[in-house]
């Protein structure tokens, strides 16, 4: 069972890069890696995954070093509506039968965007 | 994009009665779903996994006979908190992926806000 270690807040300034560092020292061959971001009471929506070295998407990049064992979210020039709680999330939900493995969230991380 | 959707996305019941939350998936079949919990200032806990025409999964810790949970069709699966009480007051959040396979990409309602008095 990968347990998953965020820094529980961060404060940045519009136009700033933000970088989110997650922790996975157990994570599995099969899993992958996922971030979300979360607003309050609201579901997560979905950020960015990857399994090795670097993904790149429309809105962020996420750096995942050779031994895995933690994982980068790097969000390029934030504004205040990216202030919100970002998860990352670690496991892989191949189904046999009838079960997945236990796909563990990380505590979160508050960022807080400043005008 | 694939859109899941819940109802209700707020109950407010007595204790001791059964609320019924539902889960959709509105423009994909979902093959499996996955139930969360979150209590304020907390992180998403996941509950339970469910495929469709199967019993769910549940995650240690979690009563099955409280929790449950059908999975009757490919877009819609409900969890029912079965005679609730106040500490079962939490948000709950479904999610659905289209596929069985591997790393699919978890498609996130947004939540039910369950209060019980």
């Amino acid at each position: 069972l990968a347990k998953t270690t965020q820094p529980i807040s961060m404060d940045s300034y519009e136009g700033q890069e933000v970088n989110i560092t997650c922790s996975h020292n157990n994570i599995a061959t099969n899993d992958y890696i996922t971030w979300y971001q979360q607003f309050p009471s609201q579901g997560p929506r979905f950020i960015i995954q990857g399994y090795k070295t670097k993904v790149t998407n429309e809105v962020a990049s996420l750096f995942i070093p050779a031994d895995r064992k933690s994982s980068t979210l790097s969000l390029p020039r934030v504004s205040l509506s990216d202030t919100a709680v970002y998860y990352c999330l670690v496991g892989d939900w191949v189904v046999s039968s009838g079960s997945a493995r236990q796909l563990t969230f990380g505590s979160g991380t508050q960022l807080t965007v400043l005008p | 994009g694939a859109v899941v959707s819940q109802h209700p996305s707020w109950v407010i019941c007595k204790s001791g009665t059964s609320v019924k939350i539902e889960c959709r998936s509105l423009d994909f079949q979902a093959t499996t779903m996955f139930w969360y919990r979150q209590f304020p200032k907390q992180s998403l806990m996941l509950m339970a996994t469910s495929n469709e025409g199967s019993k769910a999964t549940y995650e240690q810790g979690v009563e099955k006979d409280k929790f449950l949970i059908n999975h009757a069709s490919l877009t819609l699966s409900t969890l029912t908190v079965t005679s609730a009480h106040p500490e079962d007051s939490s948000f709950y959040i479904c999610s659905a992926t289209s596929s069985g396979g591997a790393y699919n990409e978890q498609f996130f309602g947004p939540g039910t806000r369950l209060t019980v008095l």
